[in-house]
């Protein structure tokens, strides 16, 4: 099955850019998400991707998708300390969100 | 707004009692899930329903089974609970089965002692 890796912590300085990364193995994976979840609170969608896109800008956040290496980035310009949460990969067939896969979360820590 | 509630924010349950984690969603939603999250393990699916009545195994159902009465509610059962069950609980739905958004709840942190 399906398998969405990405690194445990990252640390930034205020006002900085943060790239988080994530890799998946399944090639067919048609959408790959990213996530959001603040202390104390659920998942939030911050934005998706399709697979036949190489990016996608929505105001501070820009995706950028290598299919050929199964690599998805999400980076975060001008980092604020309200950024600080743990984001979510996670990648999924079509066909609903029982296919979908998330990653173990990357904790980004924005320092004042 | 959209919102999907979980009646619990913390619960403490003992070893071997039956518990119930409730979420219900305001959205009219076919999909409804429950996830675990469990540190370093990101989230696994426990069930799924698509519509009333209806449910499917996730990836961990072992342990647990579900209840769909009504669109909207859709109830988490832990038939006899074990310290290994202790964990973030996390509600989600979504509009359709090709939707590209879940909405998520509060989630539940489980402690069974």
């Amino acid at each position: 099955g399906e398998d969405v890796e990405q690194s445990l912590f990252l640390s930034v300085r205020e006002g900085d850019s943060s790239v988080i990364n994530c890799t998946y193995t399944d090639s067919s994976s048609t959408y790959l998400y990213w996530y959001k979840q603040e202390p104390g609170a659920g998942l939030q969608l911050l934005t998706y991707i399709f697979s036949n896109m190489d990016m996608k800008q929505d105001q501070r956040l820009t995706v950028l998708l290598n299919k050929k290496d199964k690599h998805l980035s999400l980076r975060i310009a001008d980092t604020q300390t309200g950024d600080s949460a743990i984001y979510f990969c996670a990648a999924g067939l079509s066909g609903g969100y029982q296919k979908v896969t998330f990653g173990i979360g990357t904790k980004l820590q924005v320092i004042p | 707004d959209v919102k999907v509630t979980q009646s619990s924010r913390y619960l403490v349950k003992r070893t071997g009692e039956k518990v119930f984690l409730e979420c219900v969603q305001d959205m009219d939603h076919e999909n409804m899930f429950w996830y675990r999250q469990d540190p370093g393990l990101g989230l696994r699916l426990i069930y799924f329903s698509y519509d009333v009545k209806m449910k499917e195994k996730g990836d961990i159902p072992e342990g647990y089974s579900v209840s769909r009465e009504k669109k909207e509610r859709f109830s988490l059962i832990l038939e006899s609970a074990s310290t290994n069950q202790t964990s973030m609980y996390l509600c989600a739905s979504s509009l359709e089965k090709e939707n590209t958004e879940a909405f998520f709840g509060q989630g539940t942190r489980l402690t069974v002692v």
